[in-house]
């Protein structure tokens, strides 16, 4: 059993360049997060998908933008990226059970973003 | 939105001792309290978590006990060992969050367990 897979491992880019992370959930799972961790803090809640349309959002700006795709898959773009986007970018997946709900999220190991 | 503080920020300890890691939350709805542990350079994995419905939880060393009237938790670990050493997140659920995990992180506590 698969789980949450993450790619690139490591990306270096420049300001106002774009990138594009991605992210393929745990087997059977049907929901995406995605989260941003600078370095010595904790992870920052970006959006979630599932339904294959972005269902909650945090404090990040449209710069910030998502999909997800009939497979869960998602990815994370980011647009005319600044120095303080360097960060891991984690994804996360989940599934809702209905009753009882144990549904869990798993971390996958995260794409380094360092911008120059 | 969900305010979630976490201390102390730094932790040290023997090995054999107990180390006990404490958040506050905001949102008196919150129902959901995972705990995770994050190695250098590793995914957050998650260790622990706890529901509204119960006040206390115990995995082998691992315990984490629920105040909701004082609205905080906290990580209980005992007799630490080397391996515990790492970086520990506690998190609540995003208000509006389904069940789906949208969450809200502490800050962080590093714990350092002396051998």
């Amino acid at each position: 059993d698969a789980g949450v897979t993450q790619s690139p491992t490591h990306l270096i880019k420049t300001r106002g360049q774009q990138v594009t992370l991605r992210c393929s959930p745990k087997s059977g799972h049907d929901t995406v997060s995605w989260y941003q961790q600078a370095l010595g803090q904790g992870p920052q809640f970006i959006f979630q998908y599932y339904e294959e349309e972005e269902r909650q959002r945090g404090n990040f700006p449209d710069r910030f933008s998502g999909h997800q795709f009939p497979n869960y898959s998602s990815e994370l773009n980011v647009n005319a990226l600044l120095l303080g986007d360097s960060a891991l970018y984690l994804c996360a997946s989940s599934l809702v059970f209905r009753v009882p709900s144990y549904n869990e999220q798993f971390f996958g190991p995260g794409t380094r973003l360092t911008v120059l | 939105g969900e305010n979630v503080e976490q201390h102390p920020s730094t932790l040290s300890v023997q090995e054999g001792d107990s180390a006990v890691i404490k958040c506050t939350y905001s949102d008196s709805a919150s129902n959901y309290f995972p705990w995770y542990k994050q190695e250098l350079g590793k995914r957050p994995q998650l260790i622990i978590d706890i529901r509204s419905n119960v006040g206390e939880k115990k995995d082998q060393r691992i315990a984490v006990t629920l105040n909701k009237t004082a609205k905080h938790f906290s990580l209980h670990i005992t007799e630490t060992q080397p391996e515990d050493s790492a970086v520990y997140f506690c998190a609540a659920p995003r208000p509006g969050d389904t069940g789906r995990r949208a969450l809200t992180f502490g800050s962080g506590t590093r714990l350092q367990v002396q051998p």
